[in-house]
């Protein structure tokens, strides 16, 4: 089954909210990824975190690698419409073998 | 454009027919992976190949093989095609050191 648990599902929100995600193990994960997927695309990388502890930035979007590695969130600020999509958190399970979480769907009413 | 595309990007077939459908990279990239999407399941890995003819199973590989004679391509295969595997099928290739994947466009797979 899925090494990756994210929360939630899925997210309704109004243009201009704040949006919080995240994403468990069980196991220790060593990298955490997060993707974003536009509908009938592929997914594409965020953000990469690399190091517990790590806040990385990348324009309206934060992550961090949580402390005990493992966990992972994912925060976008005055979300805009064009951050709809399925956001999904990913690491390599182990050497080889990138897994992913089943993603959080966010709708974003304008 | 990470140059990954996927074909066919459509496919309706048969239970019990063989499909496969073909990863095409042009970046040279070591790292290749088959995942299938379900509504719930998100991506799941089927197989991955880590090199020209070193391949390995993912968490969903009952039912799939794969084949990569050449770096640029990655095939995957149902040798008897099941309701089950209807699905939407991705390619990726990418570096394993950074966790960059880049992904295919997706295959659309339907199993009458």
């Amino acid at each position: 089954g899925q090494q990756l648990n994210q929360s939630p599902q899925s997210m309704f929100i109004q243009e201009g909210e704040d949006v919080s995600m995240n994403c468990t193990s069980s196991s220790i994960f060593n990298t955490w990824l997060w993707y974003k997927q536009d509908p009938g695309e592929g997914p594409v990388l965020l953000i990469a975190l690399y190091k517990a502890g790590e806040l990385t930035s990348n324009g309206r979007l934060t992550a961090q690698f949580g402390i005990t590695r493992k966990d992972s969130f994912l925060n976008i600020s005055a979300s805009i419409p064009s951050d709809v999509g399925i956001y999904f958190c990913a690491g390599p399970y182990n050497n080889n073998d990138m897994r992913f979480g089943a993603g959080t769907r966010l709708t974003v009413k304008p | 454009d990470a140059g990954i595309t996927q074909s066919p990007r459509h496919k309706v077939t048969e239970t019990g027919t063989p499909v496969t459908l073909r990863c095409h990279q042009t970046e040279n990239h070591r790292y290749m992976y088959w995942y299938r999407q379900d509504p719930g399941h998100g991506l799941r890995l089927i197989h991955y190949s880590y090199g020209v003819k070193d391949t390995d199973k993912g968490e969903v590989s009952d039912g799939y093989s794969v084949s990569r004679s050449k770096t640029e391509d990655f095939l995957l295969t149902l040798e008897s095609a099941t309701s089950s595997q209807t699905s939407v099928y991705f390619c990726a290739a990418g570096l394993l050191n950074t966790g960059e994947l880049f992904f295919g466009e997706g295959s659309r797979l339907t199993v009458l």
